[in-house]
């Protein structure tokens, strides 16, 4: 196992496309996590999951954005009408419930134009 | 409500000499706290933790920070800078005492090393 992956690495897309990214976590790992950087700023938190069971999600997260699990493995967070303010590295990380640390993929970064 | 506040945006020092970044939190539990760094175009990697165990706590790559409750900091340093620790680093603050919870990051500083 090589860690979080995350698909694609970068997107380009048009204004009020939408966009689908894949993470798969680690494999043991029961928890799963969205964040979203912005230029300059630290990760937000966007939602996780437990298992499949999306247990948490910020208010960040618009009707526009949806993320699921559906077999407790990968998951996709998928953007709908996309706008130039979704422009931000989306970071997936995971971990095993309970313990102390969190890993990170590489992130996706998505660029609206 | 957690929160992180990394007091400086930038640090520049030179190749050889000790590195300093400030970080304060504020926690509403006993916190768990972290430091990652992001090289460019990599992922965010763990340096370091605290849990609740020793409050000095050493890290990857010659780092270690201490956690003091009384200033409600967690200051992160390295006795001598490398070119390669040029990087972004944030101080990050989980809920519920585990990393394995919903992370809070700071804002971020920027590591500089010169010659």
């Amino acid at each position: 196992d090589t860690g979080v992956s995350q698909d694609p690495r970068h997107k380009i897309t048009k204004r009020g496309q939408n966009v689908t990214f894949r993470c798969d976590p680690i494999s043991e790992h029961n928890r799963l996590y969205w964040y979203r950087q912005t230029l300059g700023q630290g990760p937000e938190f966007l939602t996780y999951f437990q298992n499949e069971a999306q247990l948490e999600k910020s208010r960040l997260l618009s009707d526009r954005f949806s993320a699921e699990r559906p077999k407790g493995s990968f998951s996709t967070l998928e953007i709908q009408r996309t706008e130039q303010g979704d422009s931000a590295m989306y970071l997936c990380a995971s971990s095993l419930e309970g313990a102390s640390q969190a890993f990170f993929g590489q992130g996706t970064r998505l660029t609206v134009v | 409500a957690q929160s992180v506040t990394q007091l400086d945006s930038h640090v520049s020092v030179s190749e050889g000499t000790p590195v300093l970044l400030r970080c304060n939190y504020s926690s509403s539990y006993s916190p768990s706290l972290f430091w990652y760094v992001q090289h460019p175009n990599k992922g965010l990697q763990l340096l370091l933790k605290y849990t609740s165990a020793a409050t000095l706590v050493k890290g990857i790559n010659g780092f270690e920070a201490e956690f003091k409750k009384s200033e409600t900091s967690f200051h992160l340093t390295k006795p001598s800078a490398h070119m390669s620790d040029a990087a972004e680093y944030f101080c990050v603050v989980s809920d519920r005492g585990g990393g394995g919870n919903k992370l809070t990051f700071g804002t971020g500083t920027q590591l500089k090393v010169e010659l």
